[in-house]
């Protein structure tokens, strides 16, 4: 009963290929994240999503592109992958009330790009 | 923009000791403040919360009071275990509850 979950959770390929992480939560929340951890531990949010709708982008490439099918799925496709891609990305969600604005962190997946 | 500041690591202990460690935050309005954990290999858990000015959030023996007149929300606990070994981050969520903001993080390492 996993509350955020992401796969893979390691993902080794070559640049220039096309990769997917998928994500998926049963907390029932409206809102889901996709963030970056660099080799430094430092975390960026990379976007989000309530409802099905692109609320956040960052500045990130558009190689990067989030697809969100329903609430509970929020999954991330990398095109034409590169070396500073390598990274820890973590998938989260929560909601975007005061009350309840605690985000809920997916185990990640480390993305190593040779 | 909003932005959190963490003290520099790493910090290394020994068991029983106790610990400390800074965040600082620039934000506008009233952002909520949380700490998050990330035990080696996994990923992160939030540890506490504090939603308002003088509220203490309080976990495991953890706590960190939100401080706005120095816009500070330090983690002490008072007696550090091994298990406590971690990095540990500090964020706000913005006015709109939109976004997490987060520190550098600070790697905790407590020997036996």
């Amino acid at each position: 009963d996993t509350a955020v979950s992401q796969t893979p959770k390691y993902l080794v390929t070559q640049m220039g290929n096309d990769k997917s992480i998928k994500c998926e939560q049963n907390l029932g929340h409206d809102t889901m994240y996709w963030y970056k951890q660099d080799s430094k531990k430092f975390l960026k949010i990379m976007f989000s999503y309530n409802n099905k709708e692109l609320i956040i982008n960052e500045t990130v490439p558009n190689r990067f592109s989030p697809k969100s099918p329903d609430k509970a799925h929020l999954n991330l496709h990398i095109n034409s992958l590169e070396l500073g891609d390598s990274a820890v990305y973590f998938c989260a969600s929560g909601g975007t009330e005061k009350s309840t604005d605690t985000q809920y962190f997916g185990p990640g997946t480390r993305l190593t790009v040779l | 923009g909003d932005s959190v500041t963490q003290m520099e690591g790493p910090v290394t202990l020994s068991e029983e000791a106790f610990l400390t460690i800074n965040c600082t935050y620039t934000a506008t309005g009233y952002p909520s403040l949380f700490w998050y954990v990330q035990y080696p290999g996994e990923g992160l858990q939030l540890l506490l919360k504090a939603t308002k000015a003088d509220d203490k959030g309080s976990n495991k023996g953890f706590e960190a009071t939100y401080r706005k007149e120095t816009t500070s929300f330090h983690l002490e606990k008072g007696s550090v275990q091994v298990s406590d070994s971690a990095v540990y981050f500090c964020a706000l969520s913005d006015t709109s509850g939109s976004r997490l903001t987060f520190g550098e993080g600070t790697q905790l390492t407590v020997n036996p």
